[in-house]
């Protein structure tokens, strides 16, 4: 099983700091990662596939990076609308595993 | 439009069985592998189960394995979710989840709005 180690599990940023979370896996998985974002109370978002792509209809403030084990999410200028958690999730094999998840506070 | 539409969750005690669906529509749902991903109370997301568009490959967690039994009826546009032998770790909001292909996990481009299992005595 491919475990993600997602970081920092909490993070506060000001309206339009730049924002990084970090998605490390357990073993080589090429660039089968992708993320979502989920509100509280909402189903979750699609919003990068495989570690780069970005899902159309997402504001181009939102991007990925990353290949083989180590993966990144990054939020520029990032707005209150983005108070959210976000999770990381493996699809390279069986089982599908997400991250623990980062929740974004803006102050 | 597409809509996801999960039903059949509730309160069952331990050992009990429930059986979720999980009713879409607004795209052509034989095409699309499906599945199902679950949320324990305030925790993250757990990745349950998904099927293929043509039923023929089911894969599940280990968490799950031999208890739980997705399916589709896709002449009803229809998912299940056949859960046994429950427990207090299964309780969750349940949701479904569309793939962008039907043959692609883990691409979850769609969402139903979930339904609470809660497993108690």
């Amino acid at each position: 099983e491919t475990t993600l180690a997602q970081s920092p599990a909490f993070m506060s940023a000001t309206p339009g700091d730049k924002v990084t979370i970090s998605c490390k896996a357990s073993q080589d998985i090429d660039d089968d990662v992708n993320w979502y974002q989920q509100k509280p109370g909402e189903a979750p978002i699609f919003i990068i596939q495989e570690a780069t792509t970005l899902v159309p209809g997402i504001p181009p403030r939102f991007s990925g990076s990353g290949y083989g084990t180590d993966f990144t999410l990054t939020i520029n200028d990032i707005e209150s609308e983005d108070a959210a958690y976000y999770f990381c999730l493996q699809h390279d094999n069986f089982p599908l595993t997400f991250g623990g998840g980062t929740k974004v506070e803006i102050k | 439009e597409v809509q996801l539409l999960e039903s059949g969750g509730g309160l069952v005690q331990p050992g009990g069985s429930l059986r979720l669906s999980c009713a879409a529509s607004g795209f052509f749902f034989s095409n699309y592998a499906m599945s199902w991903v679950r949320q324990a109370p305030g925790k993250g997301l757990e990745w349950v189960s998904s099927i293929n568009g043509d039923t023929i490959n089911t894969y599940y967690a280990d968490s799950v394995k031999g208890r739980f039994t997705i399916s589709r009826d896709n002449s009803k546009n229809t998912l299940y979710l056949q859960m046994n032998s429950l427990s207090a770790e299964d309780t969750a909001i349940y949701y479904c989840a569309k793939d962008q292909s039907g043959y692609s996990f883990g691409y979850f481009d769609y969402w139903g709005q979930g339904t609470l299992v809660t497993v108690s005595s």
